[in-house]
Formats: C-alpha cells, sequence, structure tokens
C-alpha cells in the first residue's frame, strides 16, 4: 500500500512568512509523528499525535510551531513568522498503536524541505 | 537524558569489505533500539531492530545485538555492496513514543 506522503516536497519562503507542511500517513495508523531534521544531524522529536490529539508536543522548540490533525488522519504542521534558523527538513512518520499504548514501528515520509530566506 | 551516541562519517568502504559503525546509547530504562537507513534521495526507513538485551536484529545482511552490559548496538555487515551507500542512524524509544536519533554515519562503498 501507500506509505507517508508528505507535500510540497520543497518550500522556499521569506524571513516572517507563515508556512503549512502537510502529512498523509498510512491509512489506519492512529499514530502520528513530527521531526526536524537540521544538515548533518538526525531527526529531532517535535511532537506525537494519537488520534487526533497531541500526545506530546514537548519537542516543539516555541509557540511559532503548532500542529493539528483535526480528523485523526491528515496532519498539518505550521510555522508562525518563520526565521532562518527554522531551514531544516521536516519528517513526518506513522505507526499502528498496540493494545497497550505502545506504538509499533515508525514509518517515515520523504520529508518536506524548508529553506528559510 | 536519554540519547544516542554514532560513529561519526564519512566511511568509505571497498565491495565485500566488512562493514561496522558504533552505536552507543544512553537510557534511564530499558529501550528498544532501531537502526534506519537513509538512501540518496529516499525517506528513513526501518533496516533492523531489537527490543530487549541480547535479542538480535537482522536484515538484508545487516546484523546489531542489543548489549545491555555495554549499552550498545553496532552495526555490522560482512560483505558490503555499492548499494548499500546511505546515512544510516541508530535509535532508541523508551517509555514514550518519540525517538532519539543519533547524528547519522554516511556510507559509501566503491566498487
Amino acid at each position: 500500500g501507500a506509505g507517508v506522503s508528505q507535500t510540497p516536497s520543497n518550500k522556499v519562503t521569506e524571513k516572517g512568512k507563515y508556512v503549512e507542511l502537510r502529512c498523509d500517513p498510512i491509512s489506519g495508523h492512529t499514530a502520528l509523528y513530527w521531526y526536524r531534521q537540521s544538515l548533518g544531524q538526525g531527526p529531532e522529536f517535535l511532537i506525537y499525535f494519537q488520534g487526533t490529539g497531541a500526545a506530546d508536543d514537548s519537542g516543539l522548540p516555541n509557540d511559532r510551531f503548532f500542529a493539528v490533525r483535526p480528523e485523526g488522519s491528515v496532519s498539518t504542521l505550521k510555522i508562525q513568522r518563520t526565521e532562518r534558523g527554522d531551514s531544516a527538513v521536516y519528517l513526518c512518520a506513522s505507526s499502528l498503536t498496540l493494545g497497550t499504548g505502545i506504538t509499533d514501528t515508525q514509518y517515515f515520509g520523504p520529508g518536506t524541505r524548508l529553506t528559510v530566506l | 537524558g536519554d540519547s544516542v551516541t554514532q560513529m561519526e562519517g564519512p566511511v568509505t568502504l571497498s565491495e565485500e569489505a566488512f562493514l561496522t559503525i558504533n552505536c552507543t546509547y544512553t537510557a534511564t530504562g530499558y529501550p528498544s533500539l532501531f537502526w534506519y537507513v537513509q538512501y540518496p534521495g529516499e525517506g528513513l526507513q526501518l533496516l533492523l531492530k531489537a527490543t530487549k538485551a541480547d535479542d538480535k536484529g537482522s536484515n538484508k545482511g545487516f546484523e546489531a545485538t542489543y548489549r545491555k552490559e555495554t549499552t550498545s548496538f553496532h552495526l555490522e555487515k560482512g560483505s558490503v555492496q555499492v548499494s548499500d551507500s546511505a546515512v544510516y542512524f541508530c535509535a532508541l524509544i523508551l517509555d514514550g513514543n518519540q525517538f532519539y536519533f543519533g547524528t547519522g554515519t554516511s556510507l559509501t562503498v566503491i566498487p
């Protein structure tokens, strides 16, 4: 079946602008994650959804970052007043949730490369 | 806090050479350990995983053994191929549902 998809694949914006990044998880996966990967680094956790609710948003760097998942499927990561330091690849992943609340293997999308000029 | 430290790259090997990429972890509990691979132009893919001490994960000729005594999960392959050229990430997951990733090790295999 289809994997995790993310759009756009590339986004160039100017400092101060607002951007939205979209993630379509694998059908049936209730858990969804956002990560940020800076050049030469591993992915860093941003936020995790279980269904429609954000179960853990401890990785969001500040209040300019916000994510939603209104129907428990597609998620949008929103960044307000973008800064040059926000430039990175934003990765989305999804997984099944096992009965105990523990999630199974995370499957990653190809990422959105955000460049803030 | 919880973290993963992996061998810095880049690593360049000749085809059929033996590969080891070191990974050690720090965790307050008993994590599950993973190796992910990122081929050029593609997303992260799970390579292998181990969920408890002494477990060995294996896939595509790669192996890694969960060593609690040395807090390590080193990745090995006996004979690398050009198609193994990629960036490899060690990661752990603990009680929560977020991964802690290492910084990645770039591998280039030359014919």
